[in-house]
């Protein structure tokens, strides 16, 4: 079965510092992994995709991800925090199966400390 | 400027009462996807539609209705059958099976 675990509900970093928002699938198939970033009471914004190019990621405002295989695991970071990083993240997975289905890790909400 | 668009922003509902949601996208995609969004959750699969006329309920989809008589557009009716309807709802769109692009969202209060 297909799945995605976010490992934290919550994460909280000092801005300036680094982020670390971890995410690891499992499939029987290969997948297709996205990162998207909601601020609060808006849409789903894609920050990166994985779609089995280049295992490092970049993406918008300065993030990017590293599709690990052996791992199962596509962490989101960022190697400086600014305040409006503040938001909930999603880890997404779809698997090139002919569906259209995405499926989505729980959220990782980030606090960004002054 | 393409984009997808969701109205109202806002809604409420009375008991026993259908509203619609509205989604509209001019970025000539093919399929649409309508989301429930709950506190703490992931968002859930209520309806989706890879072509005109033809749509598939997903995870959660008793309580509500689709229909898709335009590419451009896919609205969803929440039904007096769904007992707990105050959520977000987020439509999107993709081209066929690719990356979905989101609308800014529908937040359903219940009076």
């Amino acid at each position: 079965a297909q799945s995605v675990t976010q490992l934290d509900s919550h994460v909280s970093v000092s801005e300036g510092t680094p982020v670390l928002l971890r995410c690891n699938y499992s499939s029987s198939y290969s997948p297709s992994l996205f990162w998207y970033v909601q601020h609060p009471n808006k849409g789903l914004q894609l920050l990166l995709k994985y779609t089995s190019a280049a295992t490092l990621v970049k993406g918008i405002n300065g993030f990017e991800a590293e599709f690990k295989k052996s791992e199962t695991s596509f962490h989101l970071t960022k190697p400086s925090a600014h305040m409006s990083d503040a938001a909930e993240y999603f880890c997404v997975v779809s698997f090139t199966s002919g569906t259209y289905k995405y499926i989505f890790g729980t959220g990782t909400r980030l606090k960004v400390l002054a | 400027d393409g984009g997808i668009t969701q109205s109202p922003k806002y809604l409420f509902r009375k008991e026993g009462q259908n509203v619609t949601l509205s989604c509209e996208q001019n970025l000539n995609h093919d399929a649409m996807y309508w989301y429930r969004q709950d506190p703490g959750q992931g968002l859930r699969l209520i309806y989706y539609s890879q072509i005109v006329n033809d749509f598939q309920k997903g995870d959660i989809a008793e309580g509500y209705s689709v229909s898709r008589e335009k590419k451009e557009s896919f609205p969803l009716t929440v039904t007096s059958a769904q007992k707990n309807p105050t959520a977000f709802y987020l439509c999107a769109s993709s081209r066929a099976s690719e990356t979905q692009y989101f609308g800014p969202g529908t937040r359903l209060l219940v009076l």
